[in-house]
């Protein structure tokens, strides 16, 4: 099955530091890939979508400027937190979709094992 | 905002024993529904990708079930054992979803006990 490898799956980190987030699809091209917020005990929230070489589209109410996302390639993808803080503290995944959508299987969005951020 | 609930939260399920939950979701402008298994530490994993009315969807001993005219899934798993203990997600995608994106439930955390 296709697989996606996120890393690192933890990080600390101090207040005011960058931290980059990546994810990868390793068997199969991510025409699309999604990066994803969750806090503790509710629902996935989707951050921002990203196309491969085009810009990221961001859900409202996400910082794109405190997320950067960089889809370069078709099985890359990066989700880079600027200037942390310990309010953006939280669980990060990200998932990526082979085929271009429709209906049926074409939408499974493949997961990778989410990232843990700790801002000090 | 779409709505997307799943119920229980959690559950406790004596190994052997049988199980369902729900997922409720909007009715109208409905366009697909996926089931997901997140196993702790783990990706979540698909399960089901659920798009006519009435379809039944089977996978082992888990199945899904769908009804978009009323918008609401349930999800069965027959005879339950400890390795289905994980969190199960449903995620609806509406017909007017740009990229066809997620909008995911909280899941319903089932713990088999044995």
């Amino acid at each position: 099955g296709a697989v996606v490898s996120q890393h690192p799956s933890w990080v600390i980190c101090k207040s005011g530091t960058s931290v980059k987030i990546e994810c990868r699809s390793l068997d199969f091209q991510a025409t699309t890939m999604f990066w994803y917020r969750q806090f503790p005990k509710q629902s996935l929230m989707l951050m921002a979508t990203s196309n491969e070489g085009s810009k990221a589209t961001y859900e409202q109410g996400v910082e794109k400027d405190k997320f950067l996302i960089n889809h370069a390639s078709l099985t890359l993808s990066t989700l880079t937190v600027t200037s942390a803080h310990p309010e953006d503290s939280s669980f990060y995944i990200c998932s990526a979709r082979g085929l271009a959508g429709g209906v049926g299987i074409g939408n499974i969005q493949y997961f990778g094992a989410g990232t843990r951020l700790s801002v000090l | 905002i779409l709505n997307v609930e799943q119920s229980p939260q959690s559950l406790h399920v004596q190994e052997g024993d049988s199980t369902n939950f729900t997922c409720s979701f909007p009715s109208s402008n409905f366009y697909a529904l996926h089931w997901y298994r997140w196993e702790t530490a783990k990706s979540p994993e698909a399960l089901f990708v659920m798009t006519l009315n009435g379809d039944e969807k089977k996978k082992g001993r888990i199945s899904a079930t769908l009804n978009t005219k009323e918008g609401y899934s349930y999800l069965y798993i027959k005879g339950s054992q400890p390795e289905d203990s994980a969190t199960y997600l449903c995620a609806f995608i509406g017909i007017k979803a740009a990229g066809n994106k997620l909008t995911f439930g909280g899941g319903t955390r089932v713990l088999v006990k044995p």
